[in-house]
């Protein structure tokens, strides 16, 4: 596609129950991450994506949270058993290229409340 | 565990206005790059900068690299309401995914 879509754009769910988040990068774009936004936080680090190399994992907070990316093109963020700490935006983005230094272009994000 | 610290967090100035905000790290950067994100969308990408001592600009937008790479200043020159937003300085050691800092909050009253 033009830009990285991501979907929902809005989630509320109740404590306790599992999420998923979609992302589909940019048609050709190898690199793909997940950030988390909190409110008056930046932007955390949670998964990359390169190719069909192993991901980079380092990022996800706890063993609630996985992601998988099929095919090399769309990928899903899963969070089981939510916590109220899990509310906030996730952000996707997708590169050309696999180094950082190239830049991301992000999607809108989904923002996810846990109530 | 590689930190960018940003200043101010928030900015409120007037229509025409100049403004100079910063980003600054303990640690060396390959690449850091500034990013403007707007309510409800993601942050979108405006300049990259790689080489100590760089600058570059952007219409009314300056950019400039640290001589150490530890540093970034990003100065706009008679400012718009159209350059709200909040601005995010990120940066990698090259095969590290970016780091982010918090972010400054710009408002421009017209």
């Amino acid at each position: 596609g033009a830009g990285v879509s991501q979907s929902p754009s809005n989630k509320v769910t109740e404590k306790g129950k599992d999420v998923e988040l979609r992302c589909d990068p940019i048609s050709g774009h190898t690199a793909l991450y997940w950030y988390r936004q909190s409110l008056g936080q930046g932007l955390e680090f949670l998964i990359y994506f390169q190719g069909n190399s192993a991901p980079d994992k380092s990022g996800l907070p706890s063993d609630r949270f996985s992601a998988e990316r099929t095919g090399g093109s769309v990928s899903t963020l899963t969070i089981q058993r939510t916590q109220q700490e899990d509310s906030a935006v996730y952000l996707c983005a997708s590169s050309g290229r696999p180094r950082a230094s190239y830049g991301y272009t992000f999607g809108s994000g989904t923002r996810l409340t846990v109530v | 565990t590689q930190l960018l610290e940003q200043s101010p967090q928030f900015l409120s100035i007037q229509e025409g206005e100049n403004l100079t905000v910063y980003c600054n790290s303990s640690s060396v950067f390959s690449s850091l790059q500034w990013y403007r994100q707007e309510p409800g969308e993601g942050p979108v990408l405006l300049v990259t900068v790689v080489t100590g001592g760089e600058v570059k600009k952007l219409k009314r937008l300056t950019f400039q690299f640290g001589d150490a790479r530890k540093d970034s200043s990003l100065h706009i020159t008679a400012a718009q309401p159209g350059d709200t937003g909040l601005y995010l300085c990120a940066g990698t050691s090259g095969n590290t995914p970016l780091v982010f800092g918090k972010g400054t909050r710009l408002s421009v009253i017209a």
